[in-house]
């Protein structure tokens, strides 16, 4: 079953922020929820990741709702170069046992308008 | 300082062949994992290396095996290829197994013919 829930696509026009919803409703107390996106033909981009406080980085912002069920990646002033698909994963930290693979789900296709 | 370097960046294969992938990490990360990419599945995790030594892997055949030398270096070996192991395969590097942030590479697009 999916871990995270996000819609197939959203546009947003150029020079405002960019709201991408999460659902990740199963969450356990020990998951991260992590951010990533992917330009078209290259690797995975992280971009920012927290627990349950909100987060800010110099690419995003990150709201975590109080119950941890879901999550807004802010960005706030997008440009035609944060066209991409993001992806919300949610993992755990620190397990011991090596580096889970992340799980990358459908993501949500993010088309700026000029 | 350098990014995730895979080599080769395209390659061309027949079926029944073998291929071998190959991924530098950042200097100074010590954990390895390895991706393929289709359209139809999506990102799907292969395995990741620390220390030389294999810590997790995912659900794909023993065809796919891995392997990271003391330098932190990784290749990725697929014996008798199939088509649909055309894909992106990509290299992502971490600093340590603690499941940080993860870089990635460029990838290997690899086309089975």
């Amino acid at each position: 079953d999916a871990k995270t829930t996000q819609p197939t696509s959203m546009d947003c026009a150029e020079g405002r922020a960019a709201n991408l919803p999460c659902n990740h409703s199963t969450i356990s107390g020990n998951e991260y929820v992590y951010w990533y996106r992917q330009i078209h033909s290259q690797g995975p981009q992280y971009i920012i990741h927290g627990l349950k406080n909100n987060e800010t980085n110099e690419m995003a912002s990150l709201i975590i709702t109080e119950d941890r069920k879901s999550s807004t990646l802010i960005l706030p002033h997008a440009t035609l170069r944060d066209t991409a698909v993001y992806y919300c994963i949610v993992r755990v930290v620190g397990s011991g046992g090596g580096a889970d693979g992340l799980t990358f789900g459908k993501g949500t296709h993010l088309i700026i308008q000029p | 300082k350098a990014g995730v370097t895979q080599t080769p960046r395209y390659l061309i294969k027949t079926r029944g062949q073998q291929v071998t992938l190959s991924c530098s990490p950042i200097s100074g990360h010590r954990s390895v994992s390895w991706y393929q990419q289709t359209p139809g599945q999506g990102l799907q995790f292969l395995f990741e290396y620390f220390s030389e030594t294999q810590r997790n892997k995912g659900n794909f055949p023993g065809r796919f095996s891995g392997r990271q030398f003391s330098n932190s270096r990784s290749e990725m070996n697929v014996s008798t290829l199939e088509l649909g192991d055309s894909a992106l395969y990509l290299c992502a590097s971490t600093r340590d197994s603690m499941n940080t942030e993860a870089f990635f590479g460029q990838g290997t697009r690899l086309t089975v013919v």
